[in-house]
């Protein structure tokens, strides 16, 4: 099946700093991608949906100015944590759906990147 | 709005046991069902899906049914596996082109031999 990868795998930084974590598609093409946060124990939940070419769609109550997301091509998404606090210490994970016809196929995610902020 | 609960875990079972996850759903359409499955250190993956009513997704032995009238998807498998020990999360997507699924809390499956 196609491949996701998220990069780092985990990131550990100081309260205050920013940390940009990338998503790519390796061997397809996606217009849209998905950022989930996890918290330990806890199901994913939708942050945003990042479009090619124009802006990202954030779900409510996610800060659109503390998570910075960019899609910058058709296989790579950045998430930009901004003036990172330890309440944002998680699991972020990233998808990424495969079309045929413009119809989805499936989903495709990506192992995750744990952030910690101390 | 749209949400999937599903049965706590963690469940623990032992090898060649029977297995049931409950998952129920709430949706104001038509929605597509999944099962993905959480390995320890991977991402997550796609078990089994099924798209409209009565529909059975079945994969490596797990099945569900997409039961409208209960608005259910459990996930069953005749005998489990040590190697099946892993996170199971149930998700629904009402949009088959835009691709947003909405997870339930997920629930861990641990098999002892």
């Amino acid at each position: 099946g196609a491949v996701v990868s998220q990069h780092p795998s985990w990131v550990i930084c100081k309260s205050g700093t920013s940390v940009k974590i990338e998503c790519r598609s390796l061997d397809f093409q996606a217009t849209t991608m998905f950022w989930y946060r996890q918290f330990p124990k806890q199901s994913l939940m939708l942050m945003a949906t990042s479009n090619e070419g124009s802006k990202a769609t954030y779900e409510q109550g996610v800060e659109k100015d503390k998570f910075l997301i960019n899609h910058a091509s058709l296989t790579l998404s950045t998430l930009t944590v901004t003036s990172a606090h330890p309440e944002d210490s998680s699991f972020y994970i990233c998808s990424a759906p495969t079309r045929t016809g413009g119809f989805l196929d499936e989903q495709f995610f990506g192992p995750g990147t744990r952030l910690t902020v101390l | 709005g749209d949400s999937v609960t599903q049965m706590e875990g963690p469940v623990t079972l032992s090898e060649e046991a029977f297995l049931t996850i409950n998952c129920t759903y709430t949706a104001t359409g038509y929605p597509s069902l999944f099962w993905y499955v959480q390995y320890p250190g991977e991402g997550l993956q796609l078990l089994l899906k099924a798209t409209k009513a009565d529909d059975k997704g079945s994969n490596k032995g797990f099945e569900a049914t997409y039961r409208k009238e209960t608005t259910s998807f459990h996930l069953e498998k005749g005998s489990v596996q040590v190697s099946d020990s892993a996170v199971y999360f149930c998700a629904l997507s009402e949009d088959n082109q835009g691709g947003k699924l909405i997870f339930g809390q997920g629930t861990e499956l641990s098999v002892k031999p």
